[in-house]
């Protein structure tokens, strides 16, 4: 069975502080791909970044950034210069051989101006 | 190109009473999920239909709940004779394809409430 850890629950920051959310994930599977949603308080879900198992590559996409490391089965996630938009909770997710995307808990983060 | 569209947005029923969520998968999406997200909670699968197939519900709850995702038109959630326990947010997501882990593009969501 698939399953991501989000062992942050809430985070607060202060605007322009950097944001590193944590995400674990478990599969038997060597073939999968992780995932970063965004759900503002407006209630929809938003892709972010896709990684799949075979690229270990880190990357940086203007604010975002991920850092994916197969040894520890993590799937980090870091906003930089976080600003009051950004406030949202950040689900981890993977999808695999069972054709489904299974979430984690998810992570509140909160941007104070 | 459209995203995936899910009416109603809002949706409140008494106990007893039917519910019918609606998801229009964006266009060439043959494949439509379904995710229940109660309040303070993360999502949880429910269902994965490719059209007019029902691939995988394991996520469904037994009774009450069904799915379908005919040739034609939406995808239904249906579920029947709610209960307060059912009151949560209905997301739809579609994808053309799964083999390459393409991003599951989610709708809005529908907010039930069971009174």
């Amino acid at each position: 069975a698939q399953k991501v850890t989000q062992a942050q629950t809430e985070i607060s920051v202060v605007e322009k502080e950097d944001v590193t959310l944590d995400c674990v994930y478990e599969t038997r599977d060597t073939t999968y791909y992780l995932f970063w949603y965004k759900q503002p308080p407006s209630g929809e879900l938003v892709f972010l970044i896709r990684r799949n198992s075979f690229d270990e590559q880190n990357e940086i996409s203007g604010r975002y950034s991920w850092n994916f490391q197969k040894s520890t089965s993590s799937f980090n996630f870091t906003i930089t210069a976080s600003q009051v938009v950004d406030s949202a909770v950040y689900f981890c997710a993977l999808f695999s051989n069972d054709y489904k995307l299974s979430f984690g808990a998810g992570t509140t983060v909160t941007v104070r101006a | 190109n459209a995203g995936v569209m899910q009416n109603p947005r809002h949706l409140v029923r008494r106990r007893g009473q039917e519910a019918r969520l609606r998801c229009s998968p964006m266009k060439g999406h043959s494949h439509v999920y379904w995710y229940r997200q109660l309040p303070e909670e993360g999502l949880k699968f429910m269902v994965y239909l490719q059209k007019e197939n029902i691939i995988d519900e394991s996520g469904m709850p037994k009774e009450r709940f069904s799915a379908e995702f005919p040739k034609e038109g939406p995808s239904i959630l249906r579920i029947q004779q709610v209960v307060r326990g059912d009151s949560a947010a209905y997301f739809c997501a579609s994808s053309p394809r799964v083999q390459d882990g393409s991003p599951l593009h989610f709708g809005n969501g529908t907010r039930l409430t069971v009174t």
